[in-house]
C-alpha cells in the first residue's frame, strides 16, 4: 500500500512566522507534489518536483519554497507566513506514468 | 483561468439511482484524466482514470466517459450508496500519466437514503 504521510494534521502558527509542512512517500516515487485546497477553488498546484533538488513552480508558487533533498521526502516552507495562507495543504507523490497519491492534508490556521 | 471546471458545486441523489458528475476542460493539450473522491479531514482518493485514447473505462460501479469534441468528462455511478457522499474531483494532465494534475473546483455528492 502506498503510504504518503504529512508530519501534522493541524497546525495554528502566528503572522510572519516560518512554516515548516513536511511530506513522506514510501513507494520510491519520482514525483511529489503541494497543492492548497480551498472553498470554490478546487485543489491549486504550489510546487512540484520530479527528482531530488528538482523544483518546478505550479500555479500559486508566491509566498512559497520548497526542498526535496531525499526522494522520500518533500518540505512545503512558508518563509513568513501570512492570514491569506490559511488554507488545507495536500501532499502527492507518484510514478511518471500513474496516479498521483495523496497524503491525508494538513490544515493550516495563521492567526 | 480555470482550465478544468465543474460547473455544478453540488448534486443530490436519491440511493440506488444514478449519479452523473460532469468536468469541462479548455486545454487541448490535456490527454490523462481522473476522479478522485475527498471526505472532510482526509486526502482525495483516486477513483477512476481515462486516456485520450479511449472514450470510456470502466470500474465496478463507476464509469467515465470521455468527449474529445466537446471537451467534457462525465463520472457515473450506478447504483448510487450512501457511502458515495463526498466531494469529487476531475483532473486532467499532458505529457503522461499524473504528472502536475491541474484540477476542478469539485462538485459535492450527496447520496439520499
Amino acid at each position: 500500500d502506498v503510504k504518503v504521510t504529512q508530519s501534522s494534521r493541524y497546525l495554528v502558527k502566528r503572522t510572519g512566522e516560518k512554516v515548516f509542512l513536511e511530506c513522506v512517500q514510501d513507494m520510491d516515487h519520482e514525483n511529489m507534489f503541494w497543492y492548497r485546497q480551498d472553498p470554490g477553488l478546487g485543489l491549486r498546484l504550489i510546487y512540484f518536483s520530479y527528482d531530488v533538488k528538482m523544483k518546478e513552480k505550479g500555479d500559486i508558487p508566491e509566498g512559497y519554497s520548497v526542498s526535496r533533498e531525499k526522494k522520500e521526502r518533500f518540505s512545503l516552507i512558508l518563509e513568513s507566513a501570512s492570514t491569506n495562507q490559511t488554507s488545507m495543504y495536500l501532499c502527492a507523490s507518484s510514478w511518471t506514468e500513474t496516479e498521483a497519491f495523496f497524503g491525508q492534508g494538513t490544515r493550516l490556521t495563521v492567526v | 483561468d480555470q482550465q478544468v471546471k465543474q460547473n455544478s458545486p453540488s448534486l443530490s441523489v436519491q440511493e440506488g439511482r444514478i449519479s452523473i458528475l460532469n468536468c469541462d476542460y479548455t486545454n487541448s493539450m490535456f490527454d490523462y484524466f481522473l476522479w478522485y473522491k475527498k471526505y472532510p479531514a482526509e486526502g482525495p482518493t483516486f477513483l477512476i482514470s481515462i486516456s485520450s485514447i479511449k472514450d470510456k473505462n470502466e470500474d465496478g460501479r463507476f464509469t467515465v466517459f470521455l468527449n474529445k469534441s466537446a471537451k467534457h468528462l462525465s463520472l457515473h455511478i450506478v447504483p448510487s450508496q450512501p457511502g458515495d457522499s463526498a466531494v469529487y474531483f476531475c483532473a486532467a494532465s499532458s505529457g503522461s500519466g499524473a504528472q502536475k494534475l491541474v484540477f476542478g473546483q469539485g462538485t459535492r455528492l450527496t447520496i439520499n437514503p
